[in-house]
């Protein structure tokens, strides 16, 4: 069994504020994935980062930044100087493999809201 | 470049009818899925597809049916539809790798669906 939690339910900051939304997940398999989604108020989903399972290194894209850490089976997401674009719900997935076929879980989402 | 494309967009059913959601991609990718959000339980696998012919279940497969008749179609079908089945559906396709391949799935915008 897999599982994906995210303790944060919502969050609020004031722009230009840093927040991190937490992850944490469960799985047995040693080989698996790690993604970030956005969802914005428009509703679709839009993929943001993946993870190996083999790799640790964290990752910065612009103001995006990601902190993978196997010991505590963390993979959290921070928005550094936040912006108003910035609000939307943000769901971590994990996906292992069973024979070639693929299994997402989904966590609950975290609904995070920048205010201006 | 359209992606993953679902439609409808919006539907409303009343209680007991029948209907087909239509997934389509253009990206030639193998594994086309079917999930559901509901608040607060983030998305559910329904059903998947590893390639044209072949389906298989998912999290929450019952009251569902699928066919993936065309590599670029997925399609979902309720036979009799039911209150729980309100949710917004999303379709995703993935195209082929195994474990160690860079390849996140690919989202449609979502179908809301209402049940009376």
């Amino acid at each position: 069994a897999q599982k994906v939690t995210q303790a944060q339910t919502e969050i609020s900051v004031v722009e230009k504020e840093d927040v991190t939304l937490d992850c944490v997940y469960e799985t047995r398999d040693t080989t698996y994935y790690l993604f970030w989604y956005k969802q914005p108020p428009s509703g679709e989903l839009v993929f943001l980062i993946r993870r190996n399972s083999f790799d640790e290194q964290n990752e910065i894209s612009g103001r995006y930044s990601w902190n993978f850490q196997k010991s505590t089976s963390s993979f959290n997401f921070t928005i550094t100087a936040s912006q108003v674009v910035d609000s939307a719900v943000y769901f971590c997935a994990l996906s292992t493999f069973n024979f070639g076929n693929e299994k997402l879980t989904f966590g609950t989402g975290t609904r995070l809201t920048i205010i201006p | 470049n359209a992606g993953v494309t679902q439609t409808p967009k919006f539907r409303v059913l009343k209680t007991g009818q029948s209907m087909t959601l239509l997934c389509a991609q253009d990206m030639n990718h193998e594994y086309m899925y079917w999930y559901r959000q509901d608040p607060g339980m983030g998305l559910r696998l329904i059903h998947y597809s590893v390639g044209e012919g072949t389906t298989a279940k998912g999290e929450v497969p019952d009251g569902y049916n699928v066919s993936r008749l065309k590599k670029q179609n997925f399609l979902l079908g309720l036979e009799s539809a039911a209150p729980s089945q309100t949710s917004v559906y999303f379709c995703a396709s993935r195209g082929q790798g195994g474990y160690r391949s860079n390849q996140p799935q690919h989202f449609g915008d979502g179908t809301r669906l209402s049940i009376l």
